[in-house]
């Protein structure tokens, strides 16, 4: 059981937008704790995707953005590709557990 | 650029213990902390701890008191994880990931390639 919560999958057709949600508390998004996004593509290690809530690093394309909003986070996705197709995992740290923390993760299946 | 290379898979004995390492480059190694995260078969990942090579010490999950020890070779560039008293549970792939801090909260800004760590009798 993830202390963060997010949907186990979402999907979309190519050229469409998804959004994926993270859950948290008051001891970790609510407590102002920036939230950040990693892609998994199969087989590979994460890859930072999203850092302090919505900015996105050098090389990745705009069509991903992030948001946060009281205890919870969204990752959107526009513009769908099949090379999107991946794992997704939202990240914060908690104060009562003194540490990062992460989401379940999401399944993003593009049609 | 910066590169984490770590160490070769890994199969243990239950009861034993594994020690993985992770080889920094393209970077100031002490201007960072490193952390080790893991990844059973099919499930997410899991923050197990960090150290700060230029101080010597760092903190860990909860969950991994007593079993882990994170420890770091600033003359090699390396970071290392140990975890003792293994069992099937710890069966999974340990990523090490290079910490970018923030006011609000750190994040891995670079990863490892993975080591699989595979626990079985």
């Amino acid at each position: 059981q993830s202390v963060l919560t997010q949907p186990p999958s979402v999907s979309g057709a190519p050229g469409q937008r998804v959004t994926i949600s993270c859950t948290g508390s008051s001891s970790n998004i609510g407590a102002d704790s920036d939230v950040h996004w990693y892609q998994q593509l199969p087989g590979t290690a994460p890859k930072l995707l999203i850092s302090g809530n919505n900015n996105r690093p050098s090389g990745v394309p705009d069509r991903f953005s992030g948001s946060k909003s009281g205890t919870s986070a969204s990752l959107a996705i526009t513009g769908l590709q099949a090379e999107d197709e991946a794992d997704y995992y939202c990240q914060s740290f908690d104060s009562s557990l003194s540490g990062p923390i992460f989401g379940g993760g999401t399944k993003l299946t593009v049609l | 650029q910066v590169q984490l290379v770590q160490s070769g898979a890994e199969v243990k004995k239950p009861g034993s213990s594994v020690k993985v390492s992770c080889k920094a480059s393209g970077g100031t190694f002490s201007s960072y902390s490193f952390s080790w995260v893991r990844q059973a078969p099919g499930q997410g990942l899991e923050w197990m701890g960090r150290i700060i090579p230029i101080l010597g010490i760092g903190n860990n999950a909860q969950k991994f008191q007593g079993r882990v020890t994170i420890t770091a070779d600033k003359s090699t560039s390396t970071a290392y994880m140990e975890l003792s008293r293994l069992r099937s549970e710890d069966t999974a792939v340990y990523y090490c990931a290079r910490d970018k801090g923030g006011s609000s909260g750190s994040f891995f800004e670079y990863w490892g390639q993975g080591t699989l760590v595979t626990v079985s009798s």
